[in-house]
């Protein structure tokens, strides 16, 4: 089955604790990418990555990491997490950034982040 | 100003009625038009994506764009109890998308 894994599906944590977001699929896909939703905000896209060792910056990249060491995996890491990133994260990955046909695009599951 | 706008609603239509969706933006350079359905507690999927002007149909789903006036629409005809989520519109530019809010739609049987 196609599919997107995220782990945690939730976490609550303190400030300035390092975490990290696991995102895999299953699927093979080139293009991955991060987002957060906040209420009235929508989804704001945070990295993405064209491909292994390839990512650059979204719209709101300030205080996240990521990495891209094999296809299936992009893992999300807050180095020094603060109350303003409590949020809900999706990972989505698909063939193509553009363009998305039919359904060749995922998104996981969500992440619900609580940073106290 | 935010690159793409979207009123959130809520809307609240009866069964089989027609629902009518809309986001606006103010880049020009978008070249993907995309619209979601996130039902509670889940993540985003696809209903539909265009690149051009005009409309597309999918069913009960009509996505319609017109670049000239920076405005695209989705329609849902013959609503169902089923159809009861949040719709989002996004577009792309490059290898970003950029999201409205997202409208929260109730359909009642």
């Amino acid at each position: 089955e196609a599919q997107v894994t995220q782990n945690p599906r939730y976490l609550i944590t303190v400030t300035g604790k390092k975490l990290t977001v696991t995102c895999s699929q299953n699927m093979n896909h080139e293009y991955m990418s991060w987002y957060r939703q906040d209420p009235g905000l929508g989804l704001r896209q945070i990295y993405y990555s064209m491909n292994v060792e390839v990512t650059d910056k979204g719209d709101v990249p300030e205080g996240y990491k990521v990495s891209r060491k094999e296809k299936r995996n992009f893992p999300l890491i807050l180095e020094s997490p603060s109350p303003n990133q409590t949020s809900l994260y999706f990972c989505a990955s698909s063939t193509r950034p553009l363009a998305p046909v039919d359904n060749e695009q995922f998104f996981g599951p969500g992440t619900r982040l609580t940073v106290l | 100003q935010k690159e793409v706008e979207q009123d959130p609603g809520p809307l609240s239509v009866p069964e089989g009625a027609i629902v009518s969706l809309n986001c606006t933006y103010s880049n020009s350079a978008f070249q993907y038009f995309m619209w979601y359905r996130q039902y509670s507690r889940k993540g985003p999927e696809l209903l539909m994506y265009t690149y051009s002007s005009g409309n597309k149909e999918d069913g009960r789903f009509t996505a319609q764009v017109d670049k000239s006036s920076k405005y695209i629409s989705l329609f849902i005809r013959d609503s169902q109890p089923s159809d009861s989520a949040t719709y989002l519109c996004a577009m792309a530019v490059d290898y970003k998308l950029s999201f409205g809010a997202g409208t929260t739609v109730t359909v009642r049987a």
